[in-house]
């Protein structure tokens, strides 16, 4: 399979922990993406990477949200201190550099549930 | 504020006819927009794309219509089947904006047999 691949699928924490989320692009993909996606809701860009560089980051990752691609690779989204409002569908999308028209390929996104 | 609208939530057409859907948007600096679908627990995944120079983009049942003038595009299936039963994603980005999205809430489409 050559897709984006997102693992885990489903996490459940309790508040106050810390939780750890990979993402492993299309091999080619320059670019990766972190998104969120709440209930009802479309997805919410979170963070970017242009091979290991963190490019941008939106004012939705608080501070307590920390985002690597080591290598250039796969990236990691570690949220710590989780709160109950973290709970939401975390999506990784990667894309190439080409230019304007490149689409963003999603993976499954993991799910996290703060109890 | 929302710069990419889907004003409705749902929508249901028989199996056969034409679904139309549609999307809002404020941004003038958008010159890029795509359709995304979504099925339950899966990632979205990506439709049709069109760019601003143009109005016009078709890829078998896939057609999507772009009026500039009035920022607003839309997405028709003809025929519609039953797979097409999923959550449709309105998207819109900009040069220089690293192609990140920006997505509307979503329609959910209903094929009904």
């Amino acid at each position: 399979d050559t897709g984006v691949s997102q693992n885990p699928r489903h996490k459940i924490t309790k508040r106050g922990q810390n939780v750890t989320f990979r993402c492993d692009p299309i091999s080619e993909h320059n670019r990766l993406y972190w998104y969120r996606q709440t209930l009802g809701q479309g997805p919410e860009f979170l963070t970017y990477f242009q091979n290991e560089a963190q490019l941008e980051k939106s004012r939705l990752l608080s501070d307590r949200f920390s985002a690597e691609r080591p290598k250039g690779s796969f990236s990691t989204l570690e949220i710590q201190r989780t709160e109950q409002g973290d709970s939401a569908m975390y999506l990784c999308a990667s894309s190439s550099i080409l230019g304007p028209g490149t689409e963003a390929f999603f993976g499954q996104g993991t799910r996290l549930t703060v109890v | 504020d929302q710069q990419v609208k889907q004003n409705s939530p749902s929508l249901s057409v028989q199996e056969g006819r034409i679904s139309i859907l549609n999307c809002d948007y404020t941004n003038s600096m958008f010159d890029y927009f795509l359709w995304y679908k979504k099925y339950p627990a899966e990632g979205p995944t990506f439709l049709i794309s069109i760019s601003s120079i143009k109005d016009k983009n078709e890829d078998g049942r896939f057609t999507v219509f772009l009026n500039k003038s009035a920022k607003h595009l839309s997405l028709h299936i003809v025929p519609s089947q039953p797979g097409d039963s999923a959550v449709y994603f309105c998207a819109a980005d900009y040069w220089g904006s690293a192609r990140q999205l920006t997505f509307g809430s979503g329609t959910q489409l209903t094929v009904l047999p």
